[in-house]
C-alpha cells in the first residue's frame, strides 16, 4: 500500500522568505508524485508532477520540487513567497499505472506573514 | 482549455435525503473519480470508471451509488444523508492510455459543497 507524510501541518513564512513543504511517500512499487494547491474555498489545482526523468521538476507560480528516491520525498520549494501564496497543498502519490487512485497526504497550510 | 463541470456547485439536503451528484469529464477522457474532502480533511479516493466500468472503489458507503454513461459523464448518488456527508465532493477525469504510454494525470472539477442539515 502507499501513503504519503506530511510533517508539517502548517508553515508560516513572512512575504519573501523561502519556503520548503516536507513531503515523503512510502511504496514498495514505483509511484507518480503530485503535489496540489487548494486556495480558500476553491478546488484542487496541479501545482507539478514528477513521473519519471530530472529529479527536479519546475510547477507553476515558481514552485519547484526535488524527487529524492533514496529518501523516499518530494519536498516543495519556492525561493520567496508572496501573499497569494497563502494556501493548503497537498502531496500526493499514485501507481506508476494508468486509472490508478490519487492517494493524498494531510496537507499543509501555508501562512503568508507580511 | 475545457475542464472537469461539476454540478450543482452547492447542494443543501437535510438528514435521510437523497442527493445526485453530476460529473462531466473533460472531452476525450474516458476515466472518472470521485473524491471526498471532508472539513479540515485531505481528499479521500471514492471509487472509479473506466469505459462505464467501475475500475476500482475506495471507502465509498454502501449508501452511495455511481456510474459513468455513455457520453462518460459521471453520477455519484447518495442516499440516506447523514450529516457526516457534509464534504466537498471532487470528482476528476483523465485519458487512460495517451501516444507515450500510461498517463494518470488527473484533472479535477471545482467541486460540489454538501451541507447535510
Amino acid at each position: 500500500a502507499q501513503s504519503v507524510t506530511q510533517l508539517d501541518s502548517q508553515v508560516p513564512v513572512f512575504e519573501e522568505a523561502p519556503v520548503e513543504l516536507r513531503c515523503n511517500y512510502s511504496s514498495s512499487v514505483s509511484v507518480y508524485l503530485f503535489w496540489y494547491v487548494q486556495y480558500p474555498n476553491q478546488g484542487l489545482q496541479l501545482l507539478l508532477k514528477y513521473l519519471s526523468g530530472s529529479t527536479l521538476v519546475k510547477g507553476i507560480n515558481g514552485f519547484e520540487a526535488e524527487f529524492n528516491k533514496s529518501q523516499t520525498s518530494f519536498h516543495l520549494r519556492k525561493p520567496s513567497v508572496h501573499i497569494s501564496d497563502t494556501a493548503e497543498y497537498f502531496c500526493a502519490v499514485s501507481l506508476y499505472s494508468s486509472a490508478s487512485k490519487i492517494i493524498f497526504g494531510s496537507g499543509t497550510r501555508l501562512s503568508i506573514r507580511p | 482549455a475545457a475542464g472537469v463541470i461539476q454540478s450543482p456547485r452547492h447542494l443543501i439536503k437535510e438528514k435521510r435525503e437523497t442527493a445526485t451528484l453530476k460529473c462531466y469529464p473533460i472531452p476525450r477522457h474516458d476515466t472518472v473519480y470521485w473524491y471526498q474532502q471532508g472539513p479540515g480533511q485531505d481528499p479521500q479516493f471514492l471509487i472509479s470508471f473506466y469505459e462505464k466500468m467501475q475500475s476500482d472503489k475506495g471507502s465509498i458507503p454502501d449508501r452511495f451509488s455511481a456510474q459513468q454513461f455513455s457520453d462518460y459523464h459521471s453520477e455519484l448518488n447518495m442516499s440516506s444523508l447523514e450529516l457526516g456527508d457534509s464534504a466537498l465532493y471532487f470528482c476528476a477525469s483523465s485519458l487512460l492510455l495517451t501516444t507515450s504510454g500510461p498517463n494518470n494525470e488527473q484533472f479535477f472539477g471545482p467541486g460540489t459543497r454538501l451541507t447535510v442539515l
